[in-house]
């Protein structure tokens, strides 16, 4: 079966500092995606970065990147410059061409402080 | 701009009565997905579609039904609330594989 870990259910950052989120992910397949979604509270969830599992290079979106290891299965995501309005659940997920569903982790609450 | 609205947003329903949680888009994606939201804020895919007059029941159990007679237009019904019922119905549809779901802002039931 294929599952997503996020071993962090709570995480807390000062303003303009760095975080990193931790994803493992488990699958024999060789080819998926994976993905990291932003849940802020009482709001929409959000699509935060993509990542294709046949790229060796890991994707960026501005102050959001990913540290990519298919070896090891693992999936973090880097937050830079930690701004307020990042105070949110994220939630890494993963899927499969065969499948065609997201599977979720059970998510980390991110805490910006001022 | 969300591209795909749910509604109500929030609902409070009394113990056997129907409701049906309404889900578009404009996108005209051909795939969408509902997923159940417990409070611990875990994601559980309840149903799904590929097209019109396809329907899947997902990887968790629910009582719910859905139908697809419209491309843009994906509604989830529950015949009968129950208490364990109360949750947050997410709906998200997607385009094309590996490119993700976008989605709606759910909807937040309390079944009293």
């Amino acid at each position: 079966a294929q599952t997503v870990t996020q071993s962090q259910p709570e995480m807390s950052v000062q303003e303009a500092e760095t975080v990193t989120l931790s994803c493992t992910y488990d699958t024999s397949e060789s080819n998926y995606y994976l993905f990291w979604y932003k849940q802020p509270p009482s709001r929409q969830m959000i699509l935060v970065i993509r990542q294709e599992a046949y790229k060796q290079q890991n994707a960026t979106e501005n102050r959001f990147s990913v540290n990519f290891q298919k070896a090891a299965k693992s999936f973090s995501l880097k937050i830079s410059d930690s701004q307020l309005g990042d105070t949110a659940m994220y939630f890494c997920a993963f899927m499969t061409p065969n499948t065609d569903k997201l599977i979720f982790g059970t998510g980390t609450r991110l805490q910006v402080f001022p | 701009e969300a591209d795909i609205y749910q509604t109500p947003r929030y609902l409070v329903i009394g113990t056997g009565k129907k409701i049906t949680l309404e889900c578009s888009q404009t996108m005209g994606h051909d795939k969408m997905y509902w997923y159940q939201q417990d409070p611990g804020m875990e994601l559980h895919l309840i149903h799904y579609s590929y097209g019109v007059n396809s329907t899947e029941k997902g990887d968790l159990s629910s009582e719910s039904t859905v139908s697809r007679i419209r491309t843009e237009h994906f509604p989830l019904t529950l015949e009968s609330a129950r208490p364990s019922h109360t949750s947050q119905y997410l709906c998200a549809s997607r385009k094309d594989r590996g490119y993700g779901y976008t989605f709606g802002s759910g909807t937040r039931l309390t079944v009293v």
